[in-house]
């Protein structure tokens, strides 16, 4: 089946820690996306990638850093520089320049303990 | 002028009853308008989007209303049933296909 996989499901991460999250996508989608919904709130983009090799700083970057070595595969890493990181996360997908539909995983919860 | 605004926050509606969300946005190069539906835990999935050269599309149940010159747009469910329950976000692009997001409706339809 074609989608958007996104794992650990729930993460758990000490203070200091850096984590990664993984998302990997078989939809042949040239664009990926990652988003941060906090409880009761709306998508907050943090990444973004065009292309391969290519990604962009969204609208809350600071503390979190993205590779986008294979056009499948664009993993997020919250660092320890992120002081407030628990919350939702959301991967997802798009063709680029068709369209605009944008297509997401199931997400990832991410507590701080 | 990249915002959109998202209203109600919240909404509690009658099974079988219009459940009514608005959005209005400020840039006129948005192009695309698509409106997510998310359940708890889960990732939004797209239900139904327009573009500006009309001013209504339904499917099924689901109806947006587009209003170009008040730069307004609305989704309409019809017959709301409690597996309607959802959080709704509307969004709008320009030509760069970058999704600027409302903040969400949490609609709770009752029995």
């Amino acid at each position: 089946d074609g989608g958007i996989t996104q794992s650990p499901k729930y993460l758990f991460r000490k203070e200091g820690q850096n984590v990664t999250l993984s998302c990997e996508q078989n939809l042949n989608h040239d664009a990926m996306y990652w988003y941060r919904q906090d409880p009761g709130q709306g998508l907050r983009l943090i990444y973004y990638s065009q292309i391969v090799n290519d990604f962009q700083k969204g609208d809350i970057a600071e503390g979190y850093s993205v590779s986008r070595e294979k056009k499948e595969s664009f993993p997020l890493t919250v660092t320890s520089a992120q002081k407030n990181p628990t919350a939702f996360y959301l991967c997802a997908s798009s063709i680029r320049a068709s369209g605009n539909t944008i297509y997401f995983g199931e997400g990832s919860w991410l507590t701080v303990v | 002028q990249q915002q959109v605004k998202q209203s109600p926050q919240s909404l509690i509606v009658q099974k079988g009853g219009i459940s009514i969300i608005n959005c209005a946005y400020e840039n006129t190069a948005f192009d695309y308008f698509p409106w997510y539906q998310q359940f708890p835990g889960k990732g939004p999935a797209l239900l139904i989007a327009i573009r500006p050269d009309v001013s209504e599309k339904k499917e099924g149940r689901f109806t947006i209303s587009f209003n170009k010159s008040a730069k307004q747009f609305s989704l309409h469910i019809m017959d709301s049933q409690p597996g309607d329950s959802a959080t709704y976000f509307c969004a709008a692009a320009d030509s760069n296909y970058q999704l600027i997001w409302g903040a969400g409706t949490k609609l709770i339809i009752k029995p």
